[in-house]
């Protein structure tokens, strides 16, 4: 069975300075993992996945994730957090079949001026 | 173009009518999804359609019944709604069943019910 954790429902930066957002996840099968952004009043963008290629996985607006099966992490990161970066994020594991996504319970990023 | 399409944006009723949501995909994808958020935010997967084909059918009420006349679209219909019901519904659609596939989203439709 797989699921997903996301560590802090509300996560608050000053504009400039670094995003972490946590993601840690269950599989009993190599995982597919993704992060998904949600801006008010619309449906979730891929941002970017990780597919058992290169563990460091870049991703649009300057996001990027590591992948660390030792730690079951899959954390979004973001060097210098811009206003236009508040948003819902969503991390996500599929399994191998049937292409379910197991979504986490989401992560309200808010940019401070 | 848009890839998901999903009408209406909103959708505004009372209590025990019936209702449908369309959603149509113009990425030539083969599966096809419908999610729940709920006020919290929190996504749950109700159906999922591959090529016309029921694959996914989690424990939703019977009320809720998915159509898919092709593989480019996949309705929602709903029997007499519930205050419960009241959630913003998702259409989404990947290449195909394989897991490493991504899924795309529509925009939503937002159910209030009276």
């Amino acid at each position: 069975a797989q699921s997903v954790t996301q560590l802090g429902s509300h996560v608050s930066v000053s504009e400039g300075a670094l995003v972490l957002l946590r993601c840690n996840y269950s599989s009993s099968v190599p995982p597919y993992l993704f992060w998904y952004v949600q801006y008010p009043n619309q449906g979730l963008q891929l941002l970017l996945k990780y597919t058992s290629a290169a563990t460091l996985v870049k991703g649009i607006n300057g996001f990027e994730a590591e992948f660390k099966k030792s730690e079951t992490s899959f954390h979004l990161t973001k060097p210098s957090a811009h206003m236009s970066d508040a948003a819902e994020y969503f991390c996500a594991v599929s399994s191998g079949t049937g292409n379910q996504f197991y979504f986490g319970t989401g992560t309200s990023l808010t940019v401070i001026p | 173009d848009t890839a998901v399409s999903q009408t209406p944006k909103y959708l505004v009723t009372q209590m025990g009518n019936d209702k449908s949501i369309k959603c149509e995909q113009n990425l030539g994808h083969d599966t096809m999804y419908w999610y729940k958020q709920d006020s919290k935010k929190f996504l749950k997967i109700m159906f999922s359609y591959n090529n016309k084909e029921l694959i996914i059918n989690e424990t939703v009420p019977n009320r809720f019944s998915p159509k898919s006349p092709d593989k480019a679209h996949l309705n929602l219909h709903i029997n007499s709604l519930e205050l419960g019901d009241s959630a913003v519904y998702f259409c989404a659609s990947s290449r195909d069943r394989g897991g490493n596939q991504p899924q795309h989203f529509g925009d939503g439709t937002r159910l209030s019910i009276l």
